[in-house]
């Protein structure tokens, strides 16, 4: 069965880099799509993008600047970066796992992302 | 962006009730896809191409719709349905939005 897992720095300062890796097992991301997604407090949730099973990218055009999502096939990992981070990017973030790149049928447990001084 | 509005926000059922949750778009979409997430859990496919359930969703889901109106129905709330819900689409050239939920309370 497939299994997604974030990591990274629960804690990144205010115009900083926020950088998380997202570790699949049990599945290829060279077949399907691999996405990120947000949860704010509040429950907002937003789409952030997406890595295609070829390595091309869409991202969402609110975070367009500041974003960027890679993979390394290898290790069978993806990858977020999110520059100029405010804390109006503090959120959980999950990576989800999706068959057609509409919707997304598997997701990880989210890792909570606090922006502050 | 295509904006999705549900309704209600909150609201709580009797077991056994029928319940209704609605989404709509502020412009037509193919396919209305649906989210079931309990507190600390990370969200869980539940209907997908506005009709077929995911893998363990129990029969008593549905989903409907099309257009910029669609819905997602419970026939006999039990408390483990309670939740909260969010709908999602997609339009071309990739574009996916999510609802601003709706949470769901057993009485």
């Amino acid at each position: 069965e497939v299994q997604l897992q974030e990591s990274g720095p629960g804690l990144v300062k205010p115009s900083q880099s926020l950088s998380l890796t997202c570790s699949v097992t049990g599945y290829s991301i060279t077949s399907n799509y691999w996405g990120w997604i947000r949860k704010f407090p509040g429950n907002k949730m937003e789409w952030m993008g997406y890595i295609s099973y070829s390595g091309s990218t869409s991202y969402n055009p609110s975070l367009k600047s500041r974003i960027s999502i890679t993979r390394d096939t290898s290790k069978n990992q993806f990858f977020l970066q999110l520059n100029s981070v405010t804390t109006e990017d503090t959120a959980t973030y999950y990576c989800a796992r999706s068959p057609s790149g509409s919707w997304f049928a598997y997701w990880g447990q989210g890792t909570l992302v606090t922006v502050s001084s | 962006e295509i904006v999705l509005t549900q309704s209600p926000t909150t609201m709580t059922a009797s077991p056994g009730e029928k319940v209704t949750i609605t989404c709509r778009a502020s412009s037509s979409v193919s396919y209305m896809h649906w989210y079931q997430q309990k507190p600390g859990a990370s969200p869980k496919p539940w209907i997908y191409e506005t009709s077929k359930l995911a893998s363990g969703v129990p029969d008593r889901f549905s989903g409907s719709g099309s257009g910029t109106s669609y819905s997602l129905t419970i026939n006999n709330m039990e408390a483990e349905d309670a939740a909260t819900y969010y709908c999602q689409q997609w339009n071309y050239p990739s574009m996916l939005t999510f609802g601003s939920g709706t949470k769901l309370e057993i009485k």
